[in-house]
């Protein structure tokens, strides 16, 4: 079955760049997308179409793709960006959506 | 504001159904694919189902795949999911989405499904 792989965990000090992977072993022609999850909260869709950002969503916060591999980023890392965050794309067929396990952003 | 509201949570045994509904409100329903999302306590998303703005394409998670059946009433701007021969393994807080087909753009804050003897 087709997989999103995430690192479990990212820690980062305020101020700093926190980079979220990731990786399939071979991320199909569609779109990645990347949803936000506060404690206790529904999830927020981060990114859309691989680097759209809705509006609200500040510009610190982007991503990207390389190979198999796509990244989101967060520039300035803030305490309220502690959360999870999970990657999710769609197989090759389409048929079916597919999460990434999701990562815990530790703000130190 | 755009939201959708899910009910029809609770505790059932395994074996049992349960049907869970989604009232839509502030955008126009019958415009957009609608999905039920999952998360297990402490646990990552899953994606459940979805079903287009007509009501004629679905599509399922294996997991859930001949025990769930999701629909809609577009009428009553409503989603539902209709979930049979459940098993403990399903027990989670299960989430409304719209979006477009491949994504998801406006969650519910969820209903939690427990099934345990």
């Amino acid at each position: 079955s087709y997989e999103l792989t995430q690192p479990p965990s990212v820690s980062v000090s305020p101020g700093q760049t926190a980079r979220i992977t990731c990786s399939a072993d071979a991320l199909p022609n569609q779109y990645t997308y990347w949803y936000q999850q506060r404690p206790g909260q529904a999830p927020v869709l981060l990114i859309y179409k691989d680097s759209g950002r809705p509006s609200g969503v500040p510009e610190r916060i982007s991503a990207s793709r390389s190979g198999t591999t796509v990244t989101l980023t967060i520039s300035g890392v803030q305490a309220e960006d502690e959360a999870d965050y999970y990657c999710q794309s769609t197989d090759r067929s389409g048929a079916s959506v597919v999460f990434g396990g999701g990562t815990k952003l530790t703000v130190l | 504001e755009v939201q959708v509201v899910e009910s029809g949570g609770g505790l059932v045994q395994p074996g049992g159904s349960l049907r869970l509904s989604c009232a839509a409100s502030k955008f126009t329903f019958s415009n957009y694919w609608m999905h039920w999302v999952r998360q297990a306590p402490g646990k990552g998303l899953v994606w459940v189902s979805r079903l287009n703005s007509d009501g004629t394409t679905t599509n399922y998670a294996d997991s859930v795949k001949g025990r769930f059946t999701i629909s809609r009433d577009n009428a009553k701007n409503t989603l539902y999911l209709q979930m049979n021969s459940l098993r403990v393994e399903d027990t989670a807080v299960y989430y409304c989405v719209e979006g477009p087909m491949d994504s998801f753009d406006i969650w519910g804050q969820g209903t939690m499904v427990t099934v345990s003897s």
